[in-house]
């Protein structure tokens, strides 16, 4: 399985809204298995942010929201702070997305 | 809390072979599938492999870049999960995490991780 495509990175202001974007096929991104949300600060471990393609596990703000058109999935970051600066990955099933790198201007 | 711990990174030599362990508390380990998730330096995720609750037969997966070269194992009674890497190769230098695989109908996620091992291959 190929991974995930993702933007290499984006970047926001402060308290602007970003979307990642995951892209995959009708086999993975697209099929009934939905996606979660990985966050990475540098040196730190992954942390869920969402998972079932837009449910966000206990502690995690209501500023990151998921959804799914078609064959891509989406994380979006509303209100964004300095702490949001980090690696975003997506997954579906065993397969991740490249990754990409938010930077708060 | 839930947690996992990892252990057992070091240097290696090309050919050489190491065993990660992964010591989880504060959940039921052995009702959970576990997997296991790798990083090279300045990559992203890459999953390894999983291993299946005693309901499932401890049956195991593994990503092709690892097969046959790569065994994970659990014991339900310590907690703890294990991975043995044979034949290692310098592109198998990466930072390696356990992970609690959580599913809910067709969907699957990884939660939490550890702190993640370093293994590093060189000669």
């Amino acid at each position: 399985q190929s991974a995930l495509t993702q933007p290499a990175s984006v970047s926001g202001s402060p308290g602007q809204s970003i979307t990642i974007s995951c892209t995959g096929t009708s086999s993975d991104v697209g099929s009934y298995n939905l996606v979660s949300w990985y966050q990475q600060h540098p040196g730190k471990a992954p942390k869920l942010m969402i998972y079932e393609g837009s449910k966000r596990p206990s502690g995690v703000s209501n500023r990151f929201s998921g959804s799914k058109s078609g064959n891509t999935a989406s994380l979006t970051i509303s209100g964004l702070q300095a702490e949001d600066e980090a690696d975003y990955y997506c997954c579906s099933y065993v397969v991740f997305g490249g990754g990409t790198k938010l930077t708060v201007l | 809390e839930v947690q996992l711990v990892e252990s057992g990174g070091g240097l290696v030599q090309p050919g050489g072979s190491l065993r990660l362990s992964c010591a989880a508390s504060g959940f039921t380990f052995s009702d959970h599938y576990m997997d296991w998730v790798r990083q090279a330096p300045g990559k992203g995720l890459e999953w390894v492999g999983r291993t299946r609750n005693k309901a499932n037969s401890y049956t195991t997966e593994y990503a092709a870049s690892v097969k046959g070269r790569f065994t994970i194992s659990r014991d339900d009674s310590k907690n703890s999960l294990y991975l043995q890497m044979n034949s290692l190769k310098t592109e198998d230098t990466a930072v390696y995490y356990c992970a609690r695989d959580q599913h809910s109908g067709w969907s699957n996620w990884f939660d939490p991780w550890g702190q993640g091992t370093l293994v590093t291959v060189s000669s």
